[in-house]
């Protein structure tokens, strides 16, 4: 069965400080990988994604990711946090074959000034 | 406007009552999808529309739960008999392509529902 496990609920970085967010997965075949970004009272925005290719992927604001298969994780990161960061990180993943993501339960960027 | 619209975005109903959340995808999305966010919780899939028809509705949770795209743009969502654990921010999103589209999704901001 697929599944995506964020297994931090919160992250704390000071402004300027490398963040991370951590995303594993598991599926039956090719991972289609995805970061989705939730600000408050806001829909979803896409990130960026890792489909195939380049292990490490860039996308907005900023972020990248780097794919791991042997590790099967896909953790977000960004080199300099900026308070405007904090928001709510979801991983969400789904395989070659079927079009339906399966989410992690997000996990809350608190970034302090 | 240029983005996925949700109405309404908030709607209070008493048990038992009927509900309507209605999507507007961004114009040409061929693929429209309706999720379920809990407190604390990642989406959950409800039903996929590729067109107007819906191409896998498995994820809807019994019977209650019925969604309609009949000219293949605006889709709603309709609950009958709500009941206090429907209450939940339900999300639609958009896409440019069929269901093996390796795109992203587009989202609105959502319709939180509160069941009394």
């Amino acid at each position: 069965a697929q599944s995506v496990a964020q297994p931090e609920d919160q992250v704390n970085v000071a402004e300027g400080n490398p963040l991370t967010v951590k995303c594993t997965y598991s599926v039956s075949g090719n991972p289609y990988l995805f970061w989705y970004v939730q600000y408050p009272n806001r829909g979803l925005q896409f990130l960026l994604k890792y489909i195939t290719g380049d292990n490490l992927v860039k996308g907005s604001y900023g972020f990248e990711a780097e794919f791991n298969k042997s590790q099967t994780s896909f953790h977000l990161k960004k080199p300099s946090a900026l308070v405007s960061d904090s928001a709510l990180y979801f991983c969400a993943v789904r395989d070659g074959s079927n079009y339906q993501l399966i989410w992690g339960a997000g996990t809350k960027l608190i970034i302090k000034p | 406007g240029a983005g996925v619209s949700q109405t309404p975005s908030n709607k209070v109903t008493e048990k038992g009552k009927y509900v309507e959340l209605r999507c507007d995808p961004i114009s040409g999305h061929t693929a429209l999808y309706w999720y379920r966010q809990s407190l604390g919780q990642g989406p959950e899939f409800l039903i996929y529309f590729q067109g107007t028809g819906a191409a896998d509705d498995s994820g809807l949770p019994n019977d209650r739960f019925f969604a309609v795209r009949p000219e293949g743009s605006v889709s709603t969502l309709k609950i009958q008999r709500t009941e206090r654990g429907d209450s939940a921010v339900y999300l639609c999103a958009s896409s440019l392509a069929s269901g093996s589209n390796t795109g992203e999704l587009f989202f609105g901001e959502g319709s939180r529902l509160t069941v009394l």
